[in-house]
């Protein structure tokens, strides 16, 4: 089935460092999702894209919808620990009739 | 706004019996719910596609004997797992798209250990 890859999969950073992660796919996506999960929680949106070329902010964390509608990234700047967790990208192609489609996630240890 | 809920949390259940999962969406109303398994150091995967007032929709290489799922109203689904099995412990989140603009919302998951 259709597939996100996302990258990279697992980072370690210092506190106050910046993060950048990505997701690309060969198919043409019409929404990107970014989402946080932490340990036996559900994911938590964190960001929405609903327009190619869009750039979206959330306080520390901006996100963009690539322009080929096929990538998104995700950048957390000035980290701070409470930022650990699993990020995951999600998309929607636009004859999924509502399902989405999630990358692998990114493991984000950030060491104070 | 925009607020899913899940219960039980936690269950532990023995082999052979059946548990239920229940999925609400408290301040609006969904006519769609999805519900994904999420195996340890994994994405989430699509189970089913829950749709209010008719059959669920499920994707390939899911038992839909097993994971039956009703959604009866516009603010609840529900998964019930049968005859249950040790392989089928793993973490159930539901989810629902809000109105425009809450991209999807999802439950808090349901740790579910088949012992």
């Amino acid at each position: 089935g259709q597939q996100l890859n996302q990258s990279p999969q697992s980072m370690f950073i210092q506190e106050g460092e910046d993060v950048s992660m990505n997701c690309t796919s060969s198919s043409i996506f019409n929404t990107w999702l970014w989402y946080k999960q932490d340990p036996g929680e559900g994911p938590v949106l964190l960001i929405a894209l609903y327009k190619a070329g869009e750039l979206t902010s959330n306080g520390r964390l901006t996100a963009q919808f690539g322009i080929t509608r096929k990538d998104s990234f995700l950048n957390i700047s000035a980290s701070i620990p409470s930022d650990v967790g699993i990020y995951f990208c999600a998309g929607q192609l636009i004859t999924s009739y509502g399902k989405l489609t999630f990358g692998q996630g990114t493991i984000l240890t950030v060491h104070p | 706004g925009a607020v899913v809920s899940q219960h039980p949390s936690r269950v532990i259940c023995k082999s052979g019996t059946s548990v239920k999962i229940e999925c609400r969406s408290l301040d609006f109303q969904a006519t769609t719910m999805f519900w994904y398994r999420q195996f340890p150091k994994q994405s989430l995967m699509l189970m089913a596609t829950s749709n209010e007032g008719s059959k669920a929709t499920y994707e390939q290489g899911v038992e839909k004997d097993k994971f039956l799922i009703n959604h009866a109203s516009l603010t609840l689904s529900t998964l019930t797992v049968t005859s249950a099995h040790p392989e089928d412990s793993s973490f159930y989140i539901c989810s629902a798209r809000p109105p425009r603009g809450y991209g999807y919302t999802f439950g808090s998951g349901t740790r579910l250990t088949v012992v």
